[in-house]
């Protein structure tokens, strides 16, 4: 059972590239989010799914975009990166609506 | 050892000690809180959670306290071991409709010394 996979593990971007962070579950959870995490700030929510076809924004929204075609992944994509959107990320997936959260191992990103 | 306030973002102790991990929540409607660990270059993991109609529960050699009167959780852990070593993060769910949406505090860097 593999959890919630997340792809690239390190990437480094220029200011102005657009990328995608990719996330999957094999959990069937329907909950899924992404969350970033600079020093000092703990992790703040970037979007968030309960569902197939559904998204919603978080705390930390712009910049970011989201789609949720299947239950299994939750892509995150930068459309045009900036030296700000410098984080590790991190995606996530519960079962329930306030239940807990399974974490990926986090996606390092620089933005040059 | 004991951490005090939101803003002490380190606690030091020694191996078989007891460690106490403070966290303030704001949001008085919040009815579900979770204790994470991070280890170094890891995800956050689950410890123990507690939902509001509660005061406290137990697990293997971690407590979690609630007090909803001054808006504040603990996080107890037993003969602390040096695998213990991480960051802790409180986190609070202030919307049950949303799903996932648990926000989470700035963390304490625990320290075991052996």
């Amino acid at each position: 059972n593999a959890g919630v996979t997340q792809t690239p593990k390190f990437q480094v971007l220029k200011t102005g590239q657009s990328m995608t962070l990719q996330c999957a579950q094999d959990m069937n959870h329907e909950y899924m989010s992404w969350y970033r995490q600079d020093p000092g700030m703990g992790l703040r929510l970037i979007h968030y799914s309960v569902g197939a076809g559904i998204t919603d924004q978080g705390e930390v929204p712009n910049g970011y975009n989201v789609s949720r075609s299947t239950t299994e992944d939750f892509p995150l994509r930068l459309l045009s990166a900036a030296p700000s959107q410098t984080s590790v990320y991190f995606c996530a997936s519960s079962l329930g609506r306030a239940g807990e959260l399974f974490f990926g191992e986090g996606s390092r990103l620089t933005v040059l | 050892g004991e951490s005090v306030g939101l803003h002490l973002p380190t606690l030091s102790v020694q191996e078989g000690d007891n460690s106490i991990i403070n966290c303030a929540y704001s949001n008085s409607a919040s009815d579900y809180f979770i204790w994470y660990k991070q280890e170094s270059g890891k995800g956050p993991q689950f410890i123990i959670d507690i939902r509001s109609n509660m005061d406290k529960r137990q697990g293997q050699r971690v407590t979690v306290l609630l007090n909803k009167t001054v808006k504040h959780l603990s996080l107890q852990i037993a003969a602390t071991q040096p695998g213990d070593s991480a960051v802790y993060f409180c986190a609070e769910n202030r919307d049950e409709t949303s799903g996932s949406r648990l926000t989470f505090g700035e963390g304490t860097q625990l320290t075991v010394n052996p």
